[in-house]
């Protein structure tokens, strides 16, 4: 079956550096992107890596390694708002978004 | 970015009754849009797809009946909960993509549908 798996929760302090691991397995594969969700809202776009390799874009940057079906978002300087959950999805061979359940990140001062 | 809209925002509605969401593209042409159902602290979960003109593709466990969707311009796509019951209580999200299906989905603000 497909899926994807990333950390249902993590904590990290204002001006710090984390990184949201996420794995997939898909029915073929189109590439990977990264959404940010704040409580209540829909998603916003961050990302996208078809690529091997790191995207850096600001604050946030995103890695793809399509051997090992592995891809992390990594966020620099940390703010406050920067808290929200982070939805990592896969697009399949039938170009299907496939949802991870989102990492819900908490951000203390 | 491209921009999507969607109306209402919030809508309560007693059981039994019909309500119908519209989401817009307002600054591309919208081959392809997706509803999405999200209930409190979970992800995402894909309704059905549609593609303007045709028939929309409802994911297992969706009853097409219920939820009734149409897709009559490249701009615009309306969800009808039809006979809410309070078990249909969610945030309903609409995305929009071009015609390039590696392209990134858009996604509406969302509506918080209530059914009392």
């Amino acid at each position: 079956g497909q899926n994807i798996d990333q950390p249902t929760e993590m904590t990290a302090t204002e001006g710090a550096i984390v990184q949201i691991n996420c794995t997939y397995q898909t029915s073929g594969f189109n590439g990977l992107f990264w959404y940010q969700q704040h409580a209540g809202e829909a998603p916003t776009f961050l990302s996208y890596n078809v690529l091997d390799g790191l995207e850096e874009k600001g604050r946030f940057s995103s890695f793809l390694s399509r051997s090992k079906g592995y891809s992390y978002l990594l966020l620099k300087e940390l703010q406050m708002k920067d808290s929200a959950s982070y939805l990592c999805a896969a697009l399949d061979s039938n170009y299907q978004l496939i949802w991870g359940a989102g990492t819900k990140l908490i951000i203390k001062p | 970015g491209a921009v999507v809209s969607q109306h209402p925002s919030r809508v309560i509605c007693k059981s039994g009754t019909s309500v119908k969401i519209e989401c817009r593209s307002l600054d591309f042409q919208a081959t392809t849009m997706f509803w999405y159902r999200q209930f409190p602290k979970q992800s995402l979960m894909l309704m059905a797809t549609s593609n303007e003109g045709s028939k929309a593709t409802y994911e297992q466990g969706v009853e097409k009946d219920k939820f009734l969707i149409n897709h009559a311009s490249l701009t615009l796509s309306t969800l009808t909960v039809t006979s809410a019951h309070p078990e249909d209580s969610s945030f309903y999200i609409c995305s929009a993509r071009g015609a390039g299906e590696s392209e990134e989905q858009y996604f509406g603000p969302g509506t918080r549908l209530t059914v009392t």
